[in-house]
């Protein structure tokens, strides 16, 4: 089971860059990384998933070394928009895996002005 | 196009009863995997469905139980309701999950239902 562990908050503020670490040391050779965006009563919303190595949307960053054994989701810029609950989610819903999927409490991220 | 939908939004039962929760997928989805969310804690797997069958199951008791119509959209229903029950269910959709594709599985998820148990 490849459990996570994340910062449960962080602060920062407007226009900064903000990185989160996910740590995930039993990470499974199938296995990617998947982050998640939630605000209060909604469902989580997709931000980025990975492999390995680096990449790159229109909002976010996914870093994760050679090892696989954690990441970073890194935010360019954050407005107070982005204040907001973060899962890193590791596994693969493809294949038996699935069922382990497990969230984590997150990193509750609060931007100030 | 319209996402992911749940209903209800929001419902009250009292300890022994039963609930049945509805998900209408994304268009174009054809698995549909059931979450459920305590206050304060991250979504917790319930199970998944593809092709009418459950595929995967979460470490959830047989009182959660699901279906899955023609058309892709879902049900979950729980029996015998206890106070822990209560929480945010949500529902995710993903695209040709089923089908074995690589990738990981990108999901979209509903708003949820909040169901409170009395």
């Amino acid at each position: 089971l490849a459990k996570t562990t994340q910062p449960i908050s962080m602060d920062s503020y407007e226009g900064q860059e903000v990185n989160i670490t996910c740590s995930h040391n039993n990470i499974a050779t199938n296995d990617y990384i998947t982050w998640y965006q939630q605000f209060p009563s909604q469902g989580p919303r997709f931000i980025i998933q990975g492999y390995k190595t680096k990449v790159t949307n229109e909002v976010a960053s996914l870093f994760i070394p050679a090892d696989r054994k954690s990441s970073t989701l890194s935010l360019p810029r954050v407005s107070l928009s982005d204040t907001a609950v973060y899962y890193c989610l590791v596994g693969n819903l493809t294949s038996g895996s699935a069922r382990q999927l497990t969230f984590g409490s997150g990193t509750q991220l609060t931007v100030l002005p | 196009d319209a996402g992911v939908t749940q209903s209800p939004t929001h419902l009250i039962k009292t300890r022994g009863q039963q609930v049945t929760l509805r998900c209408s997928p994304k268009s174009g989805h054809d698995t549909v995997s059931w979450y459920q969310q305590a206050l304060g804690q991250g979504p917790q797997f319930i199970f998944q469905y593809y092709e009418e069958e459950e595929r995967q199951r979460g470490n959830f008791p047989d009182r959660f139980s699901g279906h899955q119509f023609p058309n892709y959209s879902s049900e979950l229903n729980v029996n015998a309701l206890l106070l822990g029950d209560s929480a945010l269910y949500l529902c995710a959709s993903s695209p040709g999950v089923g089908r074995g594709l690589s990738g990981g599985g990108k999901q979209f998820f509903g708003p949820g239902t909040r169901l409170t148990v009395l």
